[in-house]
């Protein structure tokens, strides 16, 4: 699986979109991206993946760059309660699927 | 929607016991993983299971095994215990990457945590 490169940490004020981007240059081919934010202590939440386009749930979006080195994971309105560890997760959709947890962001949102 | 859950959420063990951790995936999901998070650290891949068969295997000690039943629930067992394995312990399942619709989400339980004495 490729590894990926995040900030450790960011900031956001409440009401505003976080951004939080993530390095995968190595990503190959076949590899996609996942994000998962894990909230202090509660089991790791899946939040959204993508393989080459643009992504969109309720939860957030998605963006993956041309060359698929790099994307962006964007919470439109950030509250007190995305206050999280975001983990960028890149593997292949067709091998046993464990998830390689790197440093991840802790982003906090602040009032 | 229901979840992954695992039982016990807390168990608290002496040196050289043993214990079991129970996870019972998402209906119909038939591939389960588990982790284990050290305290300040990021959970570190153990072993999962696809269709009752060990799928891939991580930095699980010797003395951890496990397995997935008919029913699709897993068992991480764990003997002789040591101070280092207080940890979190984390299961998740997916619907396995071979069936159609699936791009093997992993939805995570709450987690047991062990506290070995």
């Amino acid at each position: 699986d490729a590894k990926t490169t995040q900030p450790p940490s960011m900031d956001c004020a409440e009401g505003r979109a976080a951004n939080l981007p993530c390095n995968h240059s190595t990503i190959s081919g076949n590899e996609y991206v996942y994000w998962y934010r894990q909230i202090h202590s509660q089991g790791p939440q899946y939040i959204i993946h993508g393989l080459k386009n643009n992504e969109t749930n309720e939860m957030a979006s998605l963006i993956i760059t041309e060359d698929r080195k790099s994307s962006t994971l964007i919470l439109p309105h950030a509250t007190l309660r995305d206050t999280a560890v975001y983990y960028c997760i890149v593997r292949g959709l067709f091998n046993a699927g464990k998830s390689t947890f790197g440093d991840g962001t802790t982003l906090t949102v602040k009032p | 929607a229901a979840g992954v859950i695992q039982s016990p959420r807390h168990l608290i063990k002496e040196k050289r016991e043993t214990a079991t951790l129970k996870c019972y995936p998402i209906p119909r999901h038939d591939t389960v993983y588990w982790y284990q998070q050290g305290p300040g650290q990021d959970p570190q891949f153990l072993i999962s299971f696809y269709e009752k068969m060990q799928s891939d295997k991580g930095s699980i000690p010797d003395r951890f095994s496990a397995q997935q039943f008919s029913d699709y629930h897993s068992e991480l067992n764990m003997s002789s215990l040591e101070l280092g394995d207080s940890a979190l312990y984390f299961c998740a399942s997916s619907l396995g990457f071979r069936r159609q619709g699936s791009y093997n989400e992993q939805f995570f339980g709450p987690g047991t945590r062990l506290t070995v004495l």
